[in-house]
């Protein structure tokens, strides 16, 4: 069945850095696009960033945009959500997702179980 | 970037009722929308696909209809697993936006 397993999450001080990471197991990994997600303490969710099935194409929304980068490593199965200059609003359940395309935005068919961020000083 | 307002923000029921849900796309978005349900410290679960297409192993007391800029989200009968809050998002065009969710709980 298909698995998606965050990790990488914890407390970090605004202006720092932290990566999250997706393993991915029971799909085809290479075939499918993928996306982070969030949401905030309380709050609804948020669409992080996208990268399609061979990483050629990455998408952000302007609230990460320039601060944030998702990659894959289509050997490892896994994929990465870089954080830069980590800001409190970033203080959020990061969720993976796999989108049931390789290209384009089609939704979120299934989604791993989140890894928390909070940052703090 | 498109907007989706969903209504209402939260709602009362019984087991056995019928609930609807509504969202309301800024701009047409085709049936590029899906729908999302999500209990307490869980990660969300997709319900419907393509605006009215059930995705795989979700019970069929759940529907979608609309296409352009008006859905809607049916429980034809609620059940005690259904008490959740639900989520519309579009995907027609990037930034892919969620609505505001809609809180489903026990009158």
């Amino acid at each position: 069945q298909v698995q998606l397993v965050e990790s990488g999450g914890g407390v970090v001080q605004p202006g720092r850095s932290l990566r999250l990471s997706c393993a991915a197991s029971g799909f085809t990994f290479r075939g499918y696009g993928l996306h982070w997600v969030r949401q905030a303490p309380g709050k609804g969710l948020e669409w992080v960033a996208a990268i399609w099935y061979d990483g050629t194409n990455k998408y952000y929304p302007d609230s990460v945009k320039g601060r944030f980068t998702i990659s894959r490593d289509n050997s490892k199965n896994t994929l990465y959500l870089q954080m830069n200059s980590l800001r409190a609003e970033d203080t959020a359940v990061y969720y993976c997702a796999r989108d049931p395309r390789a290209s384009g935005w089609w939704g979120f068919d299934y989604w791993g179980q989140g890894t928390l961020v909070t940052v703090s000083s | 970037d498109i907007q989706m307002t969903q209504s209402p923000s939260s709602l009362s029921a019984s087991v056995g009722d019928r609930v609807t849900i509504t969202c309301r796309a800024s701009q047409g978005i085709r049936d590029d929308l899906g729908w999302y349900q999500q209990k307490p410290g869980k990660a969300p679960q997709r319900l419907i696909y393509a605006a009215s297409s059930l995705h795989s192993g979700v019970p069929s007391r759940f529907s979608g209809s609309g296409s352009g800029t008006e859905f809607t989200l049916t429980i034809s009968s609620l059940q005690p697993e259904d008490f959740a809050t639900y989520y519309c998002l579009q995907h027609n065009s990037y930034p892919l936006t969620f609505g505001g969710g809609t809180k489903v709980e026990t009158k």
